[in-house]
């Protein structure tokens, strides 16, 4: 079974900090993709990566970088944490193409 | 931009009823259509998915949803609902893209809630 975990269940943040967030997918997929989940928004693409080192906006990606090293690893980075961040990331991984997404558990995450 | 509507924002239900869930989306070429369901506390799992072929799918847990290219539709549907599946659902919506990644652009979900 795909596996696909992140981090951290829960963070706490203050603004201006950088934040890391970080996941890791055990199914070899070629792609990866980060979400935040708002309520009454449903899920907003950031940023995602379909090779090693490559990386493109979504459709909300500012305030945001990415960073992939390895296929396994995706992190999503907030370069100088503000509360309108304050939301939950999503992780996702897929096999190239067209396949359906795969997601971690999720960080909720608190910029105070 | 293409865009994903659920017109439903929240459903009550009592079990053995049937459920009906719309989506409707903008982008006019050629899609894969996706259902996601995400359990109280849990991550997000997929129901269902349509690429090509019958426009009739079935998924898990006795979901199944039609899509209807002339309307623009993928709506979901199960006909006698249990308490087990209170949860959100998500329709999603991908541009058909041979190459790379396969964007997928979801609605702002439904809030699912079965009554005893």
């Amino acid at each position: 079974d795909v596996k696909v975990t992140q981090s951290s269940r829960y963070l706490v943040k203050r603004t201006g900090e950088k934040v890391f967030l970080e996941c890791v997918q055990d199914m070899d997929h070629e792609n990866m993709f980060w979400y935040r989940q708002d309520p009454g928004l449903g899920l907003r693409l950031i940023y995602f990566s379909y090779d090693v080192k490559m990386k493109e906006k979504g459709d909300i990606p500012e305030g945001y970088s990415v960073s992939r090293e390895k296929k396994e690893r995706f992190s999503l980075i907030l370069e100088s944490a503000s509360t309108n961040q304050t939301s939950m990331y999503l992780c996702a991984s897929s096999h190239r193409g067209n396949q359906p997404q795969h997601f971690g558990d999720g960080t909720r995450l608190s910029i105070l | 931009a293409q865009s994903v509507s659920q017109h439903n924002h929240h459903v009550i239900l009592s079990e053995a009823a049937s459920l009906e869930l719309g989506c409707n989306y903008s982008y006019g070429g050629t899609v894969n259509l996706f259902w996601y369901v995400q359990y109280p506390g849990q991550h997000l799992q997929l129901l269902l998915k349509y690429f090509s072929g019958d426009p009739l799918v079935k998924g898990i847990k006795g979901f199944e949803a039609e899509f209807i290219k002339s309307k623009f539709s993928f709506n979901l549907r199960k006909p006698s609902v249990q308490w087990s599946d209170t949860a959100e659902y998500f329709c999603a919506v991908g541009k058909w893209d041979t190459g790379t990644a396969s964007k997928l652009t979801f609605g702002t979900g439904t809030r699912l809630q079965v009554t005893l």
